[in-house]
């Protein structure tokens, strides 16, 4: 049981480069999150998805978009990186959206966007 | 505007020594308030949960207290050991009807446990 797991674990990009970041979960959750974590601010939401076939914009979307390919798997996609999106992504799942449900974060994806 | 501010920002203790981290939020409508523990370069993993009407919930050598008339809640640490060394996030639900709620992160206290 692995939880929830991200690939790349670290990745550098140029401006203007695009990338997949990668999450999947074996708990049979429904609902996946993506976060951002900058130095010196708190987690800020960026989608989430509450259930298989539905993803909603979280506080900081812009940049970004996702993709709920089924229920294991939630994906972040760059279109044309900035230096602004420099951060560490996380991946959370958990059983519903409910907010006594806890959250299970994956390790992180490191990007540098150069 | 709901906020959460925690206190201090860092902290170095000796180990076996105890201490408590401090969190103040001007949430509302509130919904429940969690402490995070997370390890450097891993994801947040929750220690405890706590609603309107607990004053008290411990988890081992943790102990969150709430008071939702002040709106601050700690997290004390007791006899901590070198493991405990990590950043403590404190994240506070907003209601926003049913059982659904939006998260405010806490920007963390940064432990160091010194032998």
């Amino acid at each position: 049981n692995a939880g929830v797991t991200q690939t790349p674990k670290f990745q550098v990009l140029k401006t203007g480069q695009s990338m997949t970041l990668q999450c999947a979960q074996d708990m049979n959750h429904n609902s996946m999150y993506w976060y951002r974590q900058d130095p010196g601010m708190g987690l800020r939401l960026i989608y989430y998805s509450a259930s298989e076939g539905t993803t909603d914009k979280g506080e900081v979307p812009n940049g970004y978009n996702v993709s709920r390919l089924n229920k294991r798997e939630f994906s972040l996609r760059l279109e044309s990186a900035a230096p602004s999106q420099t951060s560490v992504y996380f991946c959370a799942s958990s059983a519903g959206t409910s907010t006594w449900e806890t959250q299970y974060f994956g390790p992180g994806t490191r990007l540098l966007v150069l | 505007k709901n906020q959460v501010e925690q206190s201090p920002q860092s902290l170095i203790i000796l180990e076996g020594k105890n201490c408590t981290l401090q969190c103040n939020y001007t949430v509302s409508p509130f919904s429940n308030l969690r402490w995070y523990k997370q390890d450097t370069g891993r994801g947040p993993v929750s220690l405890t949960i706590m609603t309107f009407s607990e004053n008290t919930k411990s988890n081992g050598r943790y102990t969150a207290t709430l008071d939702a008339d002040t709106k601050q809640s700690s997290l004390h640490i007791t006899a901590s050991q070198l493991s405990d060394s990590a950043s403590y996030i404190c994240v506070v639900s907003a209601w926003k009807g049913g059982s659904q709620g939006n998260l405010i992160f806490g920007k963390g206290t940064k432990l160091s446990v010194k032998p």
